[in-house]
């Protein structure tokens, strides 16, 4: 049974820092994993998805990695903003059209 | 605009209850899914349909029932509600999931609070 784990469950950091978001996997099997925001209230947002091919993947400020044979992928965000403020969720997909979540990282970027 | 859209946003109701929650998704996508987001945040598949077709079951008690009545709808129904039901749902959608290219979307979720 998958299982998925995000380190730290909480982060505050000041404003213009750069930070890393952990997520691990217990079985590497995965056909992708992405990377979701949610928003106090709000829906989920994807924000990068890796195929499990690919080793990373970038948009913006944000970067990506898979290392799908340790079961690791981290969230890499350049120069932080309270912008950025959010639960920052990853999930693996793994046979057939199954996401399994994990616990999340709640992010505040302070002023 | 192109999306997945929930109603109703929030849902309060006494136990024992029958509601229902829609979903109707215009991205032209074949598979819809239903998941519940807990009190720890902690959010779990419940089901999934392609093309009208049940194709995932978590353990979810009898008194959820999925309906799919075409591709671009999947409503949630919930007979005899529980205190335990009340959590955040959220709807979603992705092309067929065939290999790792297909991506989910999801839509803004109903929170359903059980008296």
């Amino acid at each position: 049974k998958q299982e998925v784990t995000q380190i730290p469950a909480a982060l505050s950091v000041p404003e213009g820092e750069n930070l890393v978001l952990n997520c691990s996997f217990t079985d590497s099997a995965i056909y992708n994993l992405q990377w979701f925001r949610q928003d106090p209230g709000k829906g989920l947002t994807s924000l990068l998805l890796i195929q499990s091919s690919q080793r990373e993947q970038t948009s913006g400020r944000l970067n990506a990695s898979l290392d799908k044979s340790s079961g690791r992928s981290t969230l890499y965000i350049a120069a932080s903003q309270p912008g950025d403020s959010a639960t920052y969720l990853c999930a693996v997909s793994g046979g057939g059209n199954k996401l399994t979540f994990g616990t999340g990282t709640q992010l505040k970027v302070e002023l | 605009d192109t999306a997945v859209s929930q109603t109703p946003k929030y849902l309060v109701t006494q136990m024992g209850n029958d509601k229902s929650i829609k979903c109707e998704q215009n991205l032209g996508h074949d598979t819809m899914y239903w998941y519940k987001q807990d009190s720890k945040k902690f959010l779990k598949i419940m089901f999934s349909y392609n093309n009208k077709e049940l194709i995932i079951n978590e353990t979810v008690p009898n008194r959820f029932s999925p309906k799919s009545p075409d591709k671009a709808h999947l409503n949630l129904h919930i007979n005899s509600l529980e205190l335990g039901d009340s959590a955040v749902y959220f709807c979603a959608s992705s092309l067929v999931p065939t290999g790792p290219f297909y991506e989910q979307y999801f839509g803004p979720g109903t929170r359903l609070t059980v008296t």
